[in-house]
């Protein structure tokens, strides 16, 4: 069965502590992987598309990786507004479209000033 | 400015009234479809449309309904609701043969 586990649950940072979230797959076969921030009552916003083992993206403070199992959201340096949800999700690759994502429940980012 | 629009997005309703959601999108998206989010179990699909007239169950349909007669919207329909729809619904669209979603602000929905 496709899943998606992320962890920890919740993270409390420091400003300044860099850390990294989790998110492990079991997946027939993997089209693409997703990372999305969500702020507290608003919608997912999309981060990166991964798609191979080894590859990585970044964005500001943000990277992540992907490995044949698991991807990590690097987080370095955070300051408070960074502060959200993170979502991962997986699209098995059987799927062309959008029709199958698999969200896993999240990881909630606190970062002190 | 691309955006996913629904409405509305706060309502309290009771057992049995029935409502619908709206959800529009300006991106002339092939894909849409419907989540709701619960704690501890994240988002979870409930339908998707592939384009005009073509929808498909997601993995918790049962007690919904949608329609997809113009590309840009995808209502969604609760006939009986129930208490155990008391949740927080996001519509999300995408172009064609992608994963990466435009999700909407959310509806909470509260039955009573």
């Amino acid at each position: 069965e496709d899943q998606v586990t992320q962890s920890p649950e919740a993270l409390r940072l420091q400003e300044g502590e860099s850390s990294s979230l989790n998110c492990s797959y079991t997946v027939s076969g993997l089209r693409g992987l997703f990372w999305y921030r969500q702020d507290p009552g608003k919608g997912p916003e999309f981060l990166f598309t991964l798609y191979s083992a080894g590859e990585e993206k970044e964005k500001e403070r943000l990277k992540a990786t992907l490995t044949k199992k698991e991807s990590f959201l690097h987080i370095t340096a955070p300051k408070p507004e960074d502060s959200a949800t993170y979502l991962c999700a997986v699209q098995p690759f059987r799927y062309s479209s959008a029709s199958k994502i698999i969200f896993g429940s999240g990881t909630r980012l606190s970062i002190r000033p | 400015e691309a955006q996913v629009t629904q409405n509305p997005r706060y309502l309290i309703t009771v057992t049995g009234k029935k409502l619908t959601v709206t959800c529009s999108q300006n991106m002339n998206h092939e894909y849409m479809s419907w989540y709701r989010q619960d704690p501890g179990l994240g988002l979870r699909q409930i339908y998707y449309s592939m384009n005009v007239e073509v929808t498909d169950k997601g993995d918790v349909p049962e007690g919904y309904k949608v329609s997809r007669k113009e590309k840009r919207n995808f209502p969604l329909i609760l006939e009986s609701p129930s208490p155990n729809q008391t949740s927080l619904y996001f519509c999300a669209s995408s172009r064609e043969h992608t994963g990466e979603l435009f999700f909407g602000e959310g509806s909470r929905l509260t039955v009573l």
